[in-house]
């Protein structure tokens, strides 16, 4: 049963640390998507990258935060240093080009 | 920044009622999908309507969109307690080959046994 695979699910860190947050997209898919989701703001999209290159990052904080695709089948995001504002919980979700995503069970994150 | 906002917030029915959730966006889109989450997962894609069409099912689901008002519905018709979850739609936009989706604030629905 093909899925979109986060790590870590959970993470609780101190303020200024660099937490990493990975993702490996469904086999074959060429789009992949990060958001982060909390109750104030809701889903918001921070980053896609489209056969491993960068597409759109413009809402991602560009201080702190970069994500990459290394290769097809991993793609990162970085925060670096953290803040408590960054909790959140962070998605990752891939679609094949027909704009269907599927997503992962996201990376709780805690910033203490 | 969120393109859809959603109608109403929480919903709470008894099983077997219909559930009828609303979406308004902003600006054009090329389609429109409605995703499902529960509690502590990801989200699940139910539908997607395209720009040119009105009206689609899927089993229990019906969707309707309507281009001029910019806004769209969920109708889950014959509600289980196993559709408890919160529902969103999110618009698609394509711009010069790429898209995004930009999704809604959802819906809360409990569907009470």
């Amino acid at each position: 049963d093909a899925r979109v695979t986060q790590t870590p699910r959970h993470k609780v860190t101190e303020m200024g640390q660099e937490v990493t947050m990975r993702c490996q997209p469904i086999l074959g898919h060429n789009t992949v998507f990060w958001y982060r989701q909390t109750m104030m703001q809701g889903l918001e999209l921070l980053a896609y990258f489209r056969n491993r290159a960068p597409l759109d990052d413009s809402g991602m904080p560009k201080d702190r935060f970069s994500a990459e695709m290394p290769d097809a089948t991993l793609a990162t995001l970085k925060i670096q240093p953290s803040e408590p504002r960054d909790s959140a919980v962070y998605f990752c979700a891939s679609d094949r080009g027909d704009e269907k995503l599927f997503f992962g069970s996201g990376t709780q994150l805690s910033v203490l | 920044s969120q393109q859809g906002e959603e109608d109403p917030q929480a919903l709470s029915i008894q099983e077997g009622e219909n559930a009828t959730m609303n979406c308004s966006y902003k600006t054009s889109i090329n389609n429109l999908q409605w995703y499902r989450q529960n509690s502590g997962r990801g989200l699940v894609h139910l539908i997607l309507i395209r720009s040119n069409e009105r009206e689609k099912h899927s089993g229990r689901l019906r969707v309707t969109l309507d281009t001029s008002k910019k806004s769209s519905s969920l109708l889950i018709t014959a509600s289980r307690a196993a559709d408890t979850a919160s529902y969103f739609c999110a618009t698609v936009s394509v711009m010069d080959s790429s898209y995004k989706l930009i999704f809604g604030s959802g819906t809360r629905l409990l569907v009470r046994p």
